[in-house]
């Protein structure tokens, strides 16, 4: 159980136009669900955090008007990157938790190039 | 400094022998504490986590916290090629904000055959 799926698993884009990502949870509610991305040889971090129904709460540094992210059913978020430039290539991990959970559960990540 | 902080690596270790992998943190509101493998080009896998001061084993695999010392560890008995990965440390701090975990830089691990 528990299981996260994300869509596509990898895009490659022109610079300038816009890339959407799905998060679902395939089996339990997400109550909360958190974006992260991860440059090679990085760790992960936190791009901003969003429950079921209420706008995302986004990370220092993170440009809400560029990353958008919707979490409109307690089984689907998506992150939308606009005006996509080559420096927002990089792997982008969705994670969801739900009422009663101790742990995240990650989905398998997207690798976004952007050309 | 960083909230959570991690030995880079690489760790090399022979197979067989125990891997003894270290995280410490800054914040002592964090309450719970999570190790994550992750393979190259792979997002996180959960490994066990620990909220408790002492050990916490699983398998081959133990985790300690020591609260006071604000450090967290992970060993991992009977070391194998498979286990060859990049582990993540994450803490947690409950807020009412939501229960996001930060994660340390992570330690590279080769177990060599």
């Amino acid at each position: 159980g528990a299981v996260v799926s994300q869509h596509p698993s990898w895009v490659i884009c022109k610079s300038g136009t816009s890339v959407k990502i799905e998060c679902r949870s395939l089996d339990f509610q997400a109550t909360t669900m958190f974006w992260y991305r991860q440059f090679p040889k990085q760790s992960l971090m936190l791009m901003a955090t969003s429950n079921e129904g209420s706008k995302a709460t986004y990370e220092q540094g993170v440009e809400k008007d560029k990353f958008l992210i919707n979490h409109a059913s307690l089984t689907l978020s998506t992150l939308t990157v606009t005006s996509a430039h080559p420096e927002d290539s990089s792997f982008y991990i969705c994670s969801a938790t739900g009422t009663g959970f101790y742990e995240q559960y990650f989905g398998p990540g997207t690798r976004l190039t952007v050309t | 400094q960083k909230e959570v902080e991690q030995n880079s690596g690489p760790l090399s270790v022979p197979e067989g022998a125990i891997a003894s992998l270290n995280c410490t943190y800054s914040d002592r509101g964090s309450q719970s504490f999570f190790w994550y493998r992750q393979y190259s080009g792979k997002s996180p896998e959960l490994i066990m986590f620990i909220y408790s001061n002492g050990d916490k084993e699983d398998g081959r695999f133990t985790a300690q916290l020591n609260k006071a010392s604000q450090y967290v560890s992970l060993l991992i008995r009977d070391s194998q090629p498979s286990d060859s990965a990049t582990y993540l440390c994450a803490g947690r701090v409950i807020k009412a904000a939501g229960n996001k975990l930060t994660f340390g830089g992570g330690t590279r691990v080769l177990v060599k055959p």
